[in-house]
């Protein structure tokens, strides 16, 4: 079993929908998680980081964490055309010293 | 600011042809990471250089070396490359793990 699982999708949704990315992990250690978006052919950038459980919140997008059942989501309302990417959760087990585990990424579509 | 820069962009080697990917970052960040990148694989961890002076083994090390040459650049060396070394090499820089910043990455193809 790998340490974090991510369904790869492709997922297409329509312009307006609202879209649910998850990712469960194995390794009940991890205290922080993050999530990436990557536009074709470019580097990773950050889109939210959460430390621990609970909800965080920034504009469309809100990451939420349940460690009691190694399961992150992010949620992206009133979807756009431009959140069109392939979006990757990472998590570590600490702040410094061990490097970020990525899952696979799942492909997102928004058609207009 | 340029962030994180990574050259070459491309590259085309022959198979048991040595290459050297370069990496700089101006954002005084201490850790370093390659990673690479291969369709239904994910970002796969290479190596990571914690803070100046220290560099340990990845998920995916075998075929690799790396230097850590001060704290702005970190070099992924390919000493013998194989076709399994085909990938989209990207570099990464973190000031704790607080929010990686990637560099636009290394197309690599060994034919």
């Amino acid at each position: 079993q790998k340490e974090v699982e991510q369904d790869p999708g492709p997922l297409s949704v329509p312009e307006g929908a609202i879209v649910s990315l998850n990712c469960t992990y194995s390794n009940s250690a991890f205290q922080y998680f993050m999530w990436y978006r990557q536009y074709s052919r470019k580097g990773p950038e950050l889109l939210m980081y959460t430390y621990s459980s609970g909800n965080k919140e920034d504009g469309r997008f809100t990451a939420q964490v349940d460690k009691s059942s190694k399961y992150i989501s992010l949620f992206i309302r009133d979807s756009q055309p431009s959140d069109s990417a392939t979006y990757l959760c990472a998590m570590s087990l600490n702040q410094a010293g061990t490097a970020l585990i990525f899952g696979k990424g799942t492909t997102l579509s928004v058609s207009s | 600011n340029a962030g994180v820069t990574q050259t070459p962009k491309f590259q085309v080697l022959k198979t048991g042809q040595s290459m050297t990917l370069q990496c700089a970052q101006d954002m005084n960040h201490n850790s370093m990471y390659w990673y690479r990148q291969d369709p239904g694989m994910g970002l796969r961890l290479i190596y990571y250089s914690a803070s100046e002076g220290t560099t340990d083994k990845g998920e995916v090390p075998n075929g690799y070396n790396v230097s850590r040459l001060n704290k702005r650049e970190f070099s992924l060396r390919l000493e013998s490359a194989a076709p399994s070394q085909t990938s989209v090499y990207f570099c990464a820089s973190s000031w704790l793990n607080y929010g990686y910043t990637f560099g636009s990455g290394t197309r690599l193809t060994v034919v």
